[in-house]
């Protein structure tokens, strides 16, 4: 039969808009969250990163947050430009030697 | 620092060939990641070394897959002998603290 690769989700953004990207994490005693940014041939590339003792922490343009309840975390990208096109990926560390994992992505297409 | 440097960035070979990935990690990095990314399975994590010891191995798909550290600049990821399934790209990651990782533009193998 017929392979099926990852379903990833999509989000279409206009040019300056602000975007939301969501992700939801499986571990409750993850306690450090990194937000990875891949362009198309490219290796991932750090975005942003927070610890569970905080909510929210903002970047050059982004900021994340974390909602622990619902283990829930989220990057907005505020003035979204062309460049930001990408597929970005959250990635939770359980804490000990247990291994970093990873989300499946969202791939983020800005609309010029 | 010019950064993970991988190579080759693309390697086809013949099923049943021998194929070595080789990756210099970041000076000063004390942790060192495979991963390998597909459609359809994402992001996987092969294996991590710290200082140069292998430290959790669960990912390496098969006995046919094989991975060295011989100093701190340098490892590479064996495959032998490779089948059409091994078709991915391959990062090499490395790090400081072994969460926040850097990762290099991979190899893409097809193995034809």
């Amino acid at each position: 039969g017929e392979s099926v690769g990852l379903h990833l989700p999509t989000l279409s953004v206009q040019e300056g808009d602000n975007s939301i990207i969501n992700c939801a994490y499986s571990n409750s005693a993850s306690d450090y969250f990194i937000w990875y940014k891949q362009e198309s041939g490219k290796g991932p590339q750090f975005i942003i990163d927070i610890r569970s003792n905080m909510d929210k922490r903002q970047g050059q343009r982004v900021t994340v947050l974390l909602n622990k309840t619902v283990k829930h975390l989220s990057l907005q990208i505020a003035a979204t430009q062309p460049g930001d096109s990408a597929v970005y990926f959250c990635a939770e560390n359980p804490g000990g030697y247990q291994k970093v994992t990873f989300g499946t992505g969202t791939k983020l297409q800005v609309i010029p | 620092d010019a950064g993970v440097i991988q190579s080759p960035r693309h390697e086809v070979t013949e099923m049943g060939q021998e194929v070595t990935l080789r990756c210099k990690p970041i000076s000063g990095h004390d942790y060192l990641f495979w991963y390998r990314q597909t459609m359809m399975r994402g992001l996987e994590l092969l294996i991590y070394f710290n200082n140069n010891v292998p430290i959790d191995d669960s990912g390496m798909p098969e006995d046919r897959f094989s991975a060295k550290m011989p100093n701190a600049s340098f490892s590479t990821l064996k495959i032998q002998p490779s089948e059409p399934r091994d078709s991915a790209v391959y990062f090499c990651a490395s790090s400081q603290d072994r969460v926040k990782a850097f990762f290099g533009q991979g190899t893409r193998l097809t193995v034809v």
